[in-house]
């Protein structure tokens, strides 16, 4: 069964601070993503990775940073945290073989006061 | 780059009446479109997908239709009940240079009523 983990749940953080949010997955996937979830805008792509040490802007980089050292670990850095990047952020991996499913991990709600 | 959208964002249907779904996309490339279901306060997760050398896909209760030609592609869901309720999202695949990735479209809130 495949497990997709996130450091926290809920975050709270003030402006301007560095923020980092965690993603880890447990079944060898090569692809790592993370995406921002906003009423009205469906699930946007920030960063994504293929590659252990690479990574690819998604839609809406800016603002955001990723680093993947290891295979099984994603992390999504908010250099100078703001108000507007107050979100649900959710993390997925998806293997690169024939199967394309996307599994998707539970979720960190941040806030930016 | 590849674009979804969907619609509607909302819908309201009784239960055991049918509902549907509806997404564009505008790349000619995307070959896989997945649907994906959240309910309140869970993770998507994915309950069908279609690839694009089939135009018809069913499991149980729902369906997938792709048509290449106008580039759209639907989710049916028959004899509808309250579990059903929750956020679909509609998906295309699009291989990149270095990777592969999903785009979503926005979203669409189904309410089944009792």
């Amino acid at each position: 069964d495949v497990k997709v983990t996130q450091s926290s749940r809920y975050l709270v953080k003030r402006t301007g601070e560095k923020v980092f949010l965690e993603c880890v997955q447990d079944m060898d996937h090569e692809n790592m993503f993370w995406y921002r979830q906003d009423p009205g805008l469906g699930l946007r792509l920030i960063y994504f990775s293929y590659d252990v040490k690479m990574k690819e802007k998604g839609d809406i980089p800016e603002g955001y940073s990723v680093s993947r050292e290891k295979k099984e670990r994603f992390s999504l850095i908010l250099e100078s945290a703001s108000t507007n990047q107050t979100s649900m952020y959710l993390c997925a991996s998806r293997d690169s073989g024939r199967n394309n499913e996307q599994f998707f991990g539970p979720g960190t709600r941040l806030t930016v006061l | 780059g590849e674009n979804v959208e969907q619609h509607p964002s909302t819908l309201s249907v009784q239960e055991g009446d049918s509902a549907v779904i509806k997404c564009t996309y505008s790349d000619s490339a995307s070959n896989y479109f997945p649907w994906y279901k959240q309910e309140l306060g869970k993770r998507p997760q994915l309950i069908i997908d279609i690839r694009s050398n089939v135009g018809e896909k069913k499991d149980q209760r729902i369906a997938v239709t792709l048509n290449k030609t106008a580039k759209h592609f639907s989710l049916h869901i028959t004899e509808t009940q309250p579990e059903d309720s929750a956020v679909y999202f509609c998906a295309g695949y699009i291989l990149t240079g270095g990777g592969n990735k999903l785009t979503f479209g926005t979203g669409t809130q189904l309410k089944v009523e009792l």
